[in-house]
Parts: C-alpha cells; structure tokens; sequence
C-alpha cells in the first residue's frame, strides 16, 4: 500500500514554543492530507482537511491561527503547534488520500508533549 | 448521537478463536466502510476497504456490510496474539469529500 511519512515521531518541547509536524506522501501525489488528533484511549477526532495549494478546512471548535496547515505541495503537508501550551499535548496523526481512491493512508503519528 | 458507535471493549479470545468486531453507523448516505488495525502509539494500518454492501475477504480477515440495517462487521479467523491491538471501524462518502467518520475502536487482546 501507499506510504505516508510522518515526522517527528515525538517532541517534547516547553510551554510557548511552536512545533512543526510534516506529513509526506513518498510514492504517490496525494490531493487531499487530514490532520487528527488523539487522546488515549480515545478514537481519531479530524482536525483539518487540506488540498493542495489551498487553505486548509478546520473542524468546528479547531482553532485555525493555533494549529497551522500548510499543503504546498503534492507530497508535503505540514502542521503547526503554535504557541504550545500543556492541553495540547496529544497524539497527531496526518493522512494521505491521492486522486481516484477513497482510502485514506495514515502516517505513524507524533507523541507531543508539552512541558 | 454519534455516526458511527463501536464497543471500545476490551475484548480478551484465546489464541485461534474467530473474533467478531462490529459497529453501527446512523447516516445511511455512507458508501464506502473501512476497518483499521492500530497498535499502540502507532498511526492506524488499513485492513479492509469495502464499498456498498456486501462481503469482503482477505486472508484471515472478513469484512461485512450489511447497509439495510447500518451494521458492519469485520471477522477475524484463527487469531493470533500479534492481532492484538485496537481496530477502528471508519465510514466515508462522496459528498463530505471523503472524510472518515470512525469509530471509538475496539482494544483486541488475543492471549497464547
């Protein structure tokens, strides 16, 4: 299947700082890219949904200027923690859809642990 | 109500027991039902993908959906204890541009 890289796979960073999350699709053009977010033992809640070259659709009660998308291109999606604070410590995962298929392809994930 | 309910479990089966997962889902415009396997602090690995009714066999995997009474099912033969982890039911359709709707996910403990 359809490889989707998601890097870092864990930050630990201080309260106030900014993290980047990229999200890669390597072996094939991806249209559109998600972001979710997970609480333990919780399920996948979609934060955002971004297509390329335009501006991101955010969930209702996301906030827009505190989580970041940027999907500049066909392969990269980037998303970022601005201003981090300890309640946004969570488990954000990227997925990858191409053209033409229905199935969403998931990165491994980033553990963010805010200090 | 939230669009697709699933027992979060946990679900404990001996080692090569059929298990049996499923949900429910209320928004019958669904076309396109999806189970996911995800480990422990790892992304979800899609496991089956199925449009419409109907079965769908991979392996020791089976996947079914039944779209008269909002109900998908996903099998699991012989199991082994690497099959433990939590599995995620998803729904998609067209005209919410295909994003999915998943399920709160079922934890899977297969023991030897």
């Amino acid at each position: 299947g359809a490889v989707v890289s998601q890097h870092p796979s864990r930050v630990i960073c201080k309260s106030g700082t900014s993290v980047k999350i990229e999200c890669r699709s390597l072996d094939f053009q991806a249209t559109t890219m998600f972001w979710y977010r997970q609480f333990p033992k919780q399920s996948l809640m979609l934060m955002a949904t971004s297509n390329e070259g335009s501006k991101a659709t955010y969930e209702q009660g996301v906030e827009k200027d505190k989580f970041l998308i940027n999907h500049a291109s066909l392969t990269l999606s980037t998303l970022t923690v601005t201003s981090a604070h300890p309640e946004d410590s969570s488990f954000y995962i990227c997925s990858a859809r191409f053209q033409g298929e229905n199935i969403q392809y998931f990165g491994a994930g980033t553990r963010l642990s805010v200090l | 109500q939230k669009e697709v309910e699933q027992d979060p479990g946990p679900l404990s089966v001996p080692e090569g027991a059929i298990v049996s997962l499923n949900c429910t889902y209320s928004n019958s415009a669904f076309q396109y039902f999806m189970w996911y396997r995800q480990y422990s602090r790892k992304g979800p690995e899609l496991l089956m993908y199925t449009y419409s009714s109907g079965n769908k066999e991979d392996g020791r995997f089976t996947a079914q959906v039944d779209k008269s009474s909002k109900y998908i099912s996903l099998f699991i033969r012989d199991s082994q204890p690497s099959d433990s982890a939590t599995y995620l039911c998803a729904t998609a359709n067209s005209n919410s541009g295909y994003a999915l709707n998943f399920g709160k996910g079922t934890s899977l403990l297969v023991t030897p």
